[in-house]
């Protein structure tokens, strides 16, 4: 069966570490792979898209790596501050049966960054 | 600063009644995204649209759900009869083609059916 898998359990880190938050998927294939964060009670919010063609991926202190063939993405935090707690989602980009692409999301993993 | 708005943001009714939900998206945005978010399934994709013309619909219960969009500016999502099971958070997200879509999402409905 298709299944995107993140750490259900929440991941509690001190302030200035890296966090490393782990998506892997089964049964997909995936023409890109993005990253959103969501705070409570609010929309997700796009962080950064990796395409399956690619590597890794960074953006001021994120960094995304994708490996095709483990089936897995790594999304890295470094220097991580209270305000990056929230729920991190991991979201496959799969071509359609009609055209265009579908996403589809995982559960997501809660952040605690402590001070 | 451009948004997706989506109304109401808060819904209580009763079984049995009709839900219309409504999303603006950006201005320019070609794809219109509709997702419910519940505690135990997670974000689920319902329907999207590209160009107002609806390319997958299949995450959606056919039987009492319905997504439209009468014009550029507006998405409807409907569900009549509403069911207690269809309590959740819903989403709207729009995007801009060619793939891959980068969703900008609205702050969503939450609807709680009695």
């Amino acid at each position: 069966s298709q299944k995107i898998e993140q750490n259900s359990e929440a991941l509690n880190i001190q302030e200035g570490k890296t966090a490393t938050l782990t998506c892997n998927y089964t049964n997909y294939s995936p023409a890109y792979l993005q990253w959103y964060r969501q705070d409570p009670g609010r929309g997700p919010v796009f962080l950064l898209l990796i395409r399956e063609n690619e590597k890794e991926k960074r953006k001021e202190r994120l960094k995304v790596t994708f490996d095709t063939t483990l089936k897995q993405s790594l999304f890295h935090i470094t220097a991580s501050q209270p305000a990056d707690s929230a729920t991190y989602l991991c979201a496959l980009g799969i071509r359609g049966n009609t055209g265009g692409f579908k996403t589809i999301f995982g559960a997501g993993t809660r952040l605690f960054v402590k001070a | 600063d451009a948004r997706v708005t989506q109304t109401p943001r808060h819904k209580v009714t009763e079984m049995g009644q009709e839900v219309t939900m409504r999303c603006q998206p950006i201005l320019g945005h070609n794809t219109v995204f509709w997702y419910r978010q519940t505690m135990m399934q997670g974000l689920e994709l319902l329907a999207y649209f590209r160009n107002r013309a609806p390319l997958d619909d299949s995450g959606m219960p056919k039987d009492r759900f319905s997504a439209e969009m009468p014009d550029a500016t507006l998405a409807t999502l409907k569900i009549q009869p509403s069911e207690p099971r269809d309590s959740a958070v819903y989403f709207c997200a729009s995007g801009f083609n060619p793939p891959p879509d980068t969703q900008y999402f609205g702050p969503g409905t939450r609807l709680t059916v009695l």
